[in-house]
């Protein structure tokens, strides 16, 4: 079974700079999906970014992207330029490659954008 | 394009009652998956159906169930409710198997407490 870590509960970060929030994970398989979610209080889950891990290069999505380790079974979130919109819930989770797997969550990160 | 919606938005049962919770998929996407979010935690997987039979189940009891219509919509189901099924219950919608579309999109959710 997989497992999806997130050692950080709770984090903050000042408008305009810049944080990293962890994630590690464990599983057997070779090829599988990352994504991080996130959730603000309205309560939707939104995709941030996914990363394919057959792919080396880090995914990017605008301010946001990913430190991916496949060795060390790491994969973190980097936002630059916060803003307070960023202010939320941060879900890590993991999904097999075998199509419409179910996703696999980690407990998430509260993170706090402060003006 | 229509998005992810869910019904009711929020609901209060009593324990050992029936409810039903109602998912419409986003347009196109023919699989829809169910997760628990308890308090503080991050979302638990029920289960998924594709083109209206059931295709995988999480560690939920047999008093969750569920059904997918033939146009993709979906309902969950919870029988003798218990105080520990008080959470956010999540629908998400996805297109296709094998690995055609693996993003799940997400619907605003449903708060369900039992007292």
């Amino acid at each position: 079974a997989q497992t999806v870590t997130q050692s950080q509960p709770e984090m903050s970060v000042q408008e305009a700079e810049t944080v990293t929030l962890s994630c590690t994970y464990d599983t057997s398989e070779s090829n599988y999906y990352l994504f991080w979610y996130k959730q603000p209080p309205s309560r939707q889950m939104i995709l941030v970014i996914r990363q394919e891990a057959y792919k080396q290069q880090n995914a990017t999505e605008n301010r946001f992207s990913v430190n991916f380790q496949k060795a060390a079974k790491s994969f973190s979130l980097k936002i630059s330029d916060s803003q307070l919109g960023d202010t939320a819930m941060y879900f890590c989770a993991f999904m097999r490659h075998s199509g419409n797997t179910p996703l696999v969550f980690g407990k998430g990160t509260r993170l706090s954008v402060i003006a | 394009e229509t998005g992810v919606t869910q019904s009711p938005t929020h609901l209060i049962k009593t324990r050992g009652q029936q409810v039903t919770l109602r998912c419409s998929s986003q347009s196109g996407h023919n699989t829809v998956s169910w997760y628990q979010q308890a308090l503080g935690q991050g979302p638990q997987f029920i289960f998924q159906y594709y083109r209206e039979e059931e295709n995988g189940r999480g560690n939920f009891p047999p008093r969750f169930s569920g059904l997918q219509f033939p146009n993709y919509s979906s309902e969950l189901n919870v029988n003798a409710l218990e105080l520990d099924d008080s959470a956010l219950y999540l629908c998400a919608s996805s297109a296709g198997l094998a690995g055609v579309s693996y993003e799940q999109y997400f619907g605003p959710g449903t708060r369900l407490t039992v007292t």
